[in-house]
């Protein structure tokens, strides 16, 4: 099947410090999501980008939908711990129809 | 408004059995789906169901039934459970053309021993 590439697989920072993680593949997708889930929840919708070069901010996050299609970018500004979570992208394949597929994510952890 | 519930939370089930995981949404959506979630392979969609009626077979799809009888409504089925299907089962549902955004229920954990 499709196949969405994150890195890094995990990451460990200092409270305050700046957080960044891509998501990559081999296709072109024409819808990007970013997705950060809590330990026994499920995934919560944090960004949507719909356009190649589109920046879009939600609060201390910043993501874009890099101009191949086929990347994008989530970063995260002057971390605190309940920025502790694993951060999912997904992209939505044209030829996939409305369905979206889902990278491995990234697991961030934020030491005091 | 609940959003998406599912029930039940956890299972352990014993290989050859059989169970029905219930997911709701009283938010009308026309779109509902089922993923499980393993370790370092994110979600992967099992069926989904763009409206009341109808289901479609996702990417892996196999070893699993799924009716859609009601809008608010999607059960997964596992007709004779295997240890292969251990894992956590997310339900999403979502308003397409109109907004991306798909909602997630809580999960379900399975133990299939």
């Amino acid at each position: 099947g499709q196949q969405l590439n994150q890195s890094p697989q995990s990451m460990f920072i200092q409270e305050g410090e700046d957080v960044s993680m891509n998501c990559t593949s081999s296709s072109i997708f024409n819808t990007w999501l970013w997705y950060k889930q809590d330990p026994g929840e499920g995934p919560v919708l944090l960004i949507a980008l719909y356009k190649a070069g589109e920046l879009t901010s939600n609060g201390r996050l910043t993501a874009q939908f890099g101009i191949t299609r086929k990347d994008s970018f989530l970063n995260i500004s002057a971390s605190i711990p309940s920025d502790v979570g694993i951060y999912f992208c997904a992209g939505q394949l044209v030829t996939y129809g409305q369905n979206f597929v889902f990278g491995p994510g990234t697991r961030l952890s934020v030491l005091p | 408004n609940a959003g998406v519930t599912q029930t039940p939370k956890f299972r352990v089930l014993k290989t050859g059995q059989s169970m029905t995981l219930l997911c709701a949404q009283d938010m009308n959506h026309e779109y509902m789906y089922w993923y499980r979630q393993d370790p370092g392979m994110g979600l992967r969609l099992i069926h989904y169901s763009v409206g009341e009626g109808t289901t479609a077979k996702g990417e892996v799809p196999d070893g699993y039934n799924v009716s859609r009888l009601k809008k608010q409504n999607f059960l997964l089925g596992l007709e004779s459970a295997a240890p292969s299907q251990t894992s956590v089962y997310f339900c999403a549902s979502n308003i397409q053309g109109i907004d991306e955004t798909q909602y997630f229920g809580p999960g379900t954990r399975l133990l299939v021993l």
